[in-house]
């Protein structure tokens, strides 16, 4: 069946650092991808979604390119902020715009020291 | 609100009695959504509610779970008789009927 798996976490870093938050998935056909994320004491929200192969999503200094070739979705910020400390989850949807259907990661633990 | 509410944030019980946890979804958002996040495990879902269509109950672990919408906007789910394996953190997020999800903060649930 469909199935995401991220690297374990947690992550630690140093402020403007570069993040990587590795991401791969297994589907049938094309999915679409996303990323949410979860601040200490808040729910989850979307930071980014891509829903077609080379497709690039980005947000809050945040990218993520969809690659059939290597079904990898992988976050990526170039210079980290103690403010980005939060979970991070990659999910994908076989059908776009149902959430029922998501298919979603552990979640990524990252913290940021200043 | 501005927000998806839920509550309790934090229910300890004990094994054997029925808890409800409430979900206020954001005002004009007519499909709602709750999802239970096990030690380990990725969100898994439980149940949809999309306007007055029958709800999608097809991810409800037993039937012991339970959930209603009332007037097209608050949820309530129940538990009865709890087990040491509901133990989770519940949550709940609301969209349009396609859409971004919004999620609360999620109400932990810690049976003894």
């Amino acid at each position: 069946g469909d199935s995401v798996t991220q690297m374990e976490g947690p992550v630690t870093l140093s402020e403007e650092a570069f993040l990587t938050i590795n991401c791969t998935y297994t589907a049938t056909g094309y999915p679409s991808l996303f990323w949410y994320v979860q601040y200490p004491g808040e729910g989850l929200q979307l930071l980014l979604k891509a829903t077609k192969a080379d497709d690039k999503g980005s947000n809050k200094g945040f990218e993520a390119t969809y690659r059939k070739e290597t079904t990898s979705f992988h976050l990526e910020k170039g210079s980290v902020q103690v403010s980005d400390s939060a979970v991070y989850f990659c999910a994908l949807s076989r059908n776009a715009g149902n959430n029922r259907k998501l298919i979603w990661g552990l979640g990524t633990s990252l913290a940021v020291n200043p | 609100g501005a927000g998806v509410s839920q509550s309790p944030s934090n229910k300890v019980t004990e094994k054997g009695k029925d808890v409800e946890l409430r979900c206020d979804p954001i005002s004009g958002h007519t499909a709602l959504y709750w999802y239970r996040q096990s030690l380990g495990q990725g969100l898994e879902f439980l149940i949809y509610f999309q306007g007055n269509s029958a709800p999608d109950k097809s991810g409800l672990p037993s039937d012991r779970f339970s959930a209603e919408r009332t007037g097209g906007s608050v949820s309530t789910l129940t538990i009865q008789r709890t087990q040491q394996e509901d133990s989770a953190v519940y949550l709940c997020a609301s969209s349009y009927p396609i859409g971004e999800l919004f999620f609360g903060e999620g109400s932990r649930l810690t049976v003894l």
